[in-house]
């Protein structure tokens, strides 16, 4: 089955710098990597996908990267702000027919200190 | 539009005890997934139901199981509760093999 690893499992920055978390997955059928922000008491809210059809993707401040060669991706946040602190989870799926069932990282958790 | 929701928020049972957990996806959404979210285990995938039925399950003993309503909500249940039970029980639906979208979850303790 699919395996996601996720890095690094704890990410401290100052406000305005970059932050960057990387995942790697193992099954080449996989073409859909969702991220997941998880903020204290809630549950994860999508932030930003991509399809394996895609090199990269940017929302905002938010970016995500693909490598399908070398099979990693990964999520990329600038001038973060406090409200950018969170658990960040990544994953990997067949998006499209099948079982649809993502597999996810272990989550990084993000603090961005004022 | 309503998001995922569930309920309850938390609940409190003692070991060997029943849990019920239930969750209502978001309009349209036919498909509903649940999740075990430890403390530093990230996302266990528990089941998947899509049109009513059971479409797959992860590598959970048979003490967990659910079901899905005519109207695509969804209960999980857990027999015989254990210590290690204790855990956010997350919910998420979809609409066929697309993006999953969250609900807050329910906390369950296990005491």
């Amino acid at each position: 089955g699919e395996n996601v690893e996720q890095h690094p499992s704890t990410l401290s920055v100052q406000e305005g710098d970059s932050a960057v978390i990387k995942c790697t997955y193992s099954d080449s059928a996989s073409n859909y990597f969702p991220w997941y922000k998880q903020e204290l008491g809630k549950g994860p809210q999508l932030i930003i996908d991509i399809r394996s059809n895609v090199g990269e993707k940017k929302d905002q401040r938010i970016a995500v990267t693909l490598n399908k060669t070398a099979k990693h991706f990964s999520l990329h946040i600038t001038e973060t702000q406090p409200e950018d602190s969170a658990v960040y989870f990544c994953a990997a799926s067949i998006g499209s027919g099948g079982s649809y069932i993502p597999t996810f990282g272990r989550g990084t958790s993000l603090i961005v200190h004022p | 539009e309503a998001g995922v929701t569930q309920s309850p928020t938390h609940l409190i049972k003692t070991r060997g005890q029943q849990a019920t957990l239930r969750c209502s996806p978001i309009s349209g959404h036919t498909s509903v997934y649940w999740y075990q979210q430890a403390l530093g285990l990230g996302l266990q995938f528990l089941l998947w139901y899509d049109e009513g039925e059971e479409r797959n399950r992860g590598n959970f003993p048979p003490r967990f199981s659910g079901r899905q309503f005519p109207n695509y909500s969804s209960e999980l249940n857990v027999n015989a509760l254990e210590l290690e039970d204790s855990a956010l029980y997350l919910c998420a639906s979809s609409l066929a093999s697309s993006t999953q979208y969250f609900g807050p979850g329910t906390r369950l303790l296990v005491l």
